[in-house]
């Protein structure tokens, strides 16, 4: 079975420009995990979705941080503008269903902001 | 809420030695305790988990243990091989949430030939 994808892997960007991640979870998976992991830290809940509805989004900084998942399926974070302490790697997750255990994880966009 | 605390940071063993990572929860009431595994360039991988009704889990070369009352859990490593070498996260499921996962720091293990 496909794991998580996500892309890009890498994006270098200026401070107070706009970037967006784009995510595709498992296939039948229900719930959707945004994290953000900075360097020597690990990973830290921004948003969740459960189909196309948010479930928990209280660590996500509405200001900046925007995030969409508009048919249930694929996923987009977007940031605008950018700060120099966003830089970190953004990971998507996935899990059958509200409750299960198991998150699967892609393998993370890198972004740094110069 | 919920706060996970992760030790060592860094760990290194020799080759064929055993690793212990030791994390500690805040929360009482949290019931699930998953260790994640991330290679360099990689998301994280569940290598083992274990429930709060379970004192010790094994699988292989990889051994977790909860003590409920102490609020702490414990990975362990035998026989450690290169490809073990990781940054490895301890994580707690708070016991008012059914799926948020809080964190540890990670730890950095080496395996030294």
């Amino acid at each position: 079975e496909a794991g998580v994808a996500q892309s890009p892997r890498y994006k270098i960007i200026e401070k107070r420009q706009s970037v967006a991640f784009w995510c595709n979870p498992i296939s039948g998976h229900a719930t959707l995990y945004w994290y953000q992991q900075i360097l020597g830290q690990g990973p830290k809940l921004l948003i969740q979705f459960q189909n196309n509805g948010v479930v928990d989004d209280s660590q996500l900084p509405k200001d900046r941080f925007s995030a969409e998942r508009l048919k249930g399926v694929d996923s987009t974070l977007k940031i605008q503008p950018a700060k120099l302490e966003d830089s970190a790697v953004y990971l998507c997750a996935s899990s059958l269903w509200f409750g299960t255990d198991t998150q699967y994880f892609g393998p993370g966009t890198r972004l740094t902001v110069l | 809420g919920e706060n996970v605390e992760q030790h060592p940071s860094t760990l290194s063993v020799q080759e064929g030695d055993s690793a212990v990572i030791k994390c500690t929860y805040s929360d009482s009431a949290s019931n699930y305790f998953p260790w994640y595994k991330q290679e360099l360039g990689k998301g994280p991988q569940l290598i083992i988990d274990i429930r709060s009704n379970v004192g010790e889990k094994k699988d292989q070369r990889i051994a977790v243990t909860l003590n409920k009352t102490a609020k702490h859990f414990s990975l362990h490593i035998t026989e450690t091989q290169p490809e073990d070498s990781a940054v490895y996260f301890c994580a707690a499921r708070p016991g008012n949430r059914d799926d948020k996962i809080i964190f540890g720091k990670g730890t950095r293990l080496h395996i030294l030939p």
